[in-house]
C-alpha cells in the first residue's frame, strides 16, 4: 500500500524556521516527483512546491520562493520541506503529495496524498 | 482569488446531477495543460477523482465524471448520494506561474 506520512509541524513564531518531513512507503519513491501543498484553516488548496525524482528541476510558488526549500533523499525515501521567515498567512496544514511521473513540469496528478502536519505560525 | 475559478457552492438532491465547472486561462487550460479533479470529505485529506480530463481512477464510481473544453473544465456527478457531500477541487497547470494551480473549491451540499 502507498502511503505518505508527514512530520514536523508546530507551533512557531513569526521569523522563525520549521522543517516538515514526508515518509513514502508502498512504490519505488525515486520514480516519481513529489509536491508540498497547502490549506489554511477553512480555505481551499494551494499548491507550494514539487520536485523532480532527482532533484534536477524544482519549482516554488511565488509567495514561497526564496523562504522555503524543497529537498527529498531517495535513500530514505523521504521528502522535506525547509521552512523560514515564517509569516501567519504560512499557517496551514501541509500535506506531500505523490506525482504521476517523474518530472515537475506539466500537469501532473497527485495521488495520494498523506493526512497533513499541521503548521501554526503565532507569537 | 485563484487561478482557476469554481462556483463556491452547489447543491442537489439525492438521485440528481450536479456540474461543478473550472474556468481558466490561456496559460493553464487553455495552453492544452490537463485538468484534474480531487474530493475533499470533512476532516480528510483530498481524493484524486478524475485525472487527465475525464479518466476515473480505479475505485472511482462511473457516477463521476470529467470532460475539457478549450480554457475550462467540468465534473459531472450523477445519481447524487448523501456521501458525496464534500469539497472538490480542480487542478491544473499554468506556464506563467511555471507551477500546479488549483481552483478555490466548490462545496457540494445533497438536499
Amino acid at each position: 500500500e502507498v502511503q505518505l506520512v508527514e512530520s514536523g509541524g508546530g507551533l512557531v513564531q513569526p521569523g522563525r524556521s520549521l522543517r516538515l518531513s514526508c515518509a513514502a512507503s508502498g512504490f519505488t519513491f525515486d520514480d516519481y516527483a513529489m509536491h508540498w501543498v497547502r490549506q489554511a484553516p477553512g480555505k481551499g488548496l494551494e499548491w507550494v512546491s514539487g520536485i523532480s525524482w532527482n532533484s534536477g528541476s524544482i519549482a516554488y510558488r511565488d509567495s514561497v520562493r526564496g523562504r522555503f526549500t524543497i529537498s527529498r533523499d531517495n535513500v530514505k525515501n523521504s521528502l522535506y520541506l525547509q521552512m523560514n521567515s515564517l509569516t501567519a498567512e504560512d499557517t496551514a496544514l501541509y500535506y506531500c503529495a505523490k506525482a504521476w511521473g517523474e518530472s515537475v513540469a506539466g500537469s501532473s496528478w497527485f495521488d495520494p496524498w498523506g493526512q497533513g502536519t499541521l503548521v501554526t505560525v503565532s507569537s | 482569488q485563484s487561478v482557476l475559478t469554481q462556483p463556491p457552492s452547489v447543491s442537489g438532491a439525492p438521485g440528481q446531477r450536479v456540474t461543478i465547472s473550472c474556468t481558466g486561462s490561456s496559460s493553464n487550460i487553455g495552453a492544452g495543460y490537463d485538468v484534474h479533479w480531487y474530493q475533499q470529505l470533512p476532516g480528510a485529506a483530498p481524493k484524486l477523482l478524475i485525472y487527465d480530463n475525464s479518466n476515473r481512477p480505479s475505485g472511482v464510481p462511473d457516477r463521476f465524471s470529467g470532460s475539457q473544453s478549450v480554457t475550462s473544465a467540468s465534473l459531472d456527478i450523477t445519481g447524487l448520494q448523501a456521501e458525496d457531500e464534500a469539497d472538490y477541487y480542480c487542478q491544473s497547470f499554468d506556464n506563467s506561474l511555471s507551477g500546479s494551480v488549483f481552483g478555490g473549491g466548490t462545496k457540494l451540499t445533497v438536499l
